[in-house]
């Protein structure tokens, strides 16, 4: 167990429609990175809160947008979903060793878009 | 354009023989690697990271190569064991803007340890 939290587990829904993901970092840190898994593909980087603000920016469609609220919980929002973005939903919260950042995983959260 | 690649989608080892695990990069301003490891319907998990300032790092059965001037990274696991048949994530980092640093990861490679 990561301490990383996701939920739901799994979300079937159809094209057109909006969903939202929810992750809580683990207790003490401060920053949530929300990364995409396609089939076949590798952990697609999307964006990045830290302490309640936008950190960094990556292959994040314009439909999807996120936030983090004051209690450090982030939320992924999906919006005019199309078939090509069900794929798995990773969030990661991460922590200073003494040399670099290391990302703690969630389970996440498989989207289904039909 | 893929900066961090895992040209082997999928490995299979004996039990108790050497699993070699490839990872190429292009950035030369990556300074942090990583491995991951991904059990089905479980997020990745932390393995072994290696600075840009080392060439080698072990943790047990697990060790980290790292060849700057290839731009190649491996990761041995000897013995393998059933166990650490999951797929192996190989990921880069680099300072970004405002103290944040930015991962970058492979596509993955699948790792099947047969009994």
């Amino acid at each position: 167990d990561s301490g990383v939290t996701q939920t739901p587990k799994h979300l079937i829904t159809a094209t057109g429609q909006r969903v939202t993901l929810r992750c809580s970092p683990r207790s003490g840190d401060l920053s949530v990175y929300w990364y995409q898994q396609s089939l076949d593909q590798g952990l697609q980087f999307l964006i990045q809160y830290y302490n309640g603000e936008e950190r960094a920016k990556g292959n994040i469609l314009e439909r999807f947008s996120a936030q983090q609220f004051p209690d450090l919980h982030s939320e992924l929002n999906l919006s005019s979903l199309e078939l090509g973005d069900s794929a798995l939903y990773f969030c990661a919260s991460s922590t200073y060793s003494g040399t670099h950042y290391e990302q703690y995983f969630g389970p996440g959260t498989r989207l289904t878009v039909t | 354009d893929q900066q961090v690649k895992q040209n082997s989608p999928s490995l299979s080892v004996q039990e108790g023989r050497i699993s070699i695990l490839n990872c190429d990069y292009t950035n030369s301003m990556f300074d942090y690697f990583l491995w991951y490891k991904k059990y089905p319907a479980e997020g990745p998990t932390f393995l072994i990271s290696i600075s840009s300032i080392k060439d080698k790092n072990e943790d047990g059965r697990f060790t980290v190569f790292l060849n700057k001037s290839a731009k190649h990274l491996s990761l041995h696991i000897v013995p393998s064991q059933p166990g650490d048949s999951a797929v192996y994530f190989c990921a880069a980092s680099a300072a970004w803007t405002s103290g944040t640093y930015k991962y970058i990861f492979g596509t993955g490679t699948r790792l099947k340890v047969l009994a």
